[in-house]
């Protein structure tokens, strides 16, 4: 069985650019759950969809989006870098309607870097 | 914030001994998880229990509860180099829809 699968596995940007990061997640899984790893701040919930619907959001700006495709797979788009949006971004699937009660299994992420 | 801290944040051992690592959190709970990180890969989930369970094994892995007092605690025993790694606790709080992650415990193993 294919694990979750992230691309690109690095990505280097420039402040203000704007970024989109893609998730693939486990065949069978429709939750699918985006997390900012930033140095020394532990993981950190950006976003979670389910059935191709945002169901939660953390605590980012409106500059943080994404989306779900009917396939369940997701993107994660970030605009206007800054540079503390420098980060391992890790992207998470589970079966069904993606309480907690399920455990996530987690792609490699994504290095993403603002210079 | 129900997020759950781990303690402590970074552990040495020797292979062979054992290590505790301890997770509180603020909120009641349906159930706890652990993860474990490799440098620089995504987490790897480890057990699961729910609130109802004091004590769970899997393999050298023993994880109890006590909801009493908010806490739990993973121990490895026996270990191994390849047990380092950072290990988070994850609880599934009642009210919230999504797992909420400590900061968590740097394992190191020397042979």
């Amino acid at each position: 069985e294919a694990g979750v699968t992230q691309s690109p596995t690095h990505l280097i940007k420039t402040r203000g650019q704007q970024a989109t990061l893609r998730c693939s997640p486990i065949s069978g899984h429709t939750s699918v759950y985006w997390y900012q790893q930033a140095l020394g701040l532990g993981l950190q919930f950006l976003l979670w969809y389910d059935e191709g619907e945002e169901r939660n959001r953390g605590n980012f700006p409106p500059r943080f989006s994404g989306r779900q495709f009917p396939n369940y797979s997701s993107e994660l788009n970030v605009n206007a870098l800054e540079l503390e949006d420098s980060a391992l971004y890790l992207c998470a699937s589970s079966l069904m309607g993606g309480t907690g009660r399920q455990p996530q299994h987690f792609g490699d992420g994504t290095r993403l870097s603002i210079l | 914030s129900q997020q759950g801290e781990e303690d402590p944040q970074a552990l040495s051992i020797q292979e062979g001994e054992n290590a505790t690592m301890n997770c509180s959190y603020k909120t009641s709970i349906n159930n706890l998880q652990w993860y474990r990180q490799n440098s620089g890969r995504g987490l790897v989930h480890l057990i699961l229990i729910r609130s109802n369970e004091r004590e769970k094994h899997s393999g050298r892995l023993r994880v109890t509860l006590d909801t009493s007092k908010k806490s739990s605690s993973l121990l490895i025993t026996a270990s191994r180099a390849a047990d380092t790694a950072s290990y988070f606790c994850a609880t599934d709080a009642r009210g919230y829809s999504t797992l909420t992650f400590g900061k968590g415990t740097m394992l190191l193993v020397s042979p």
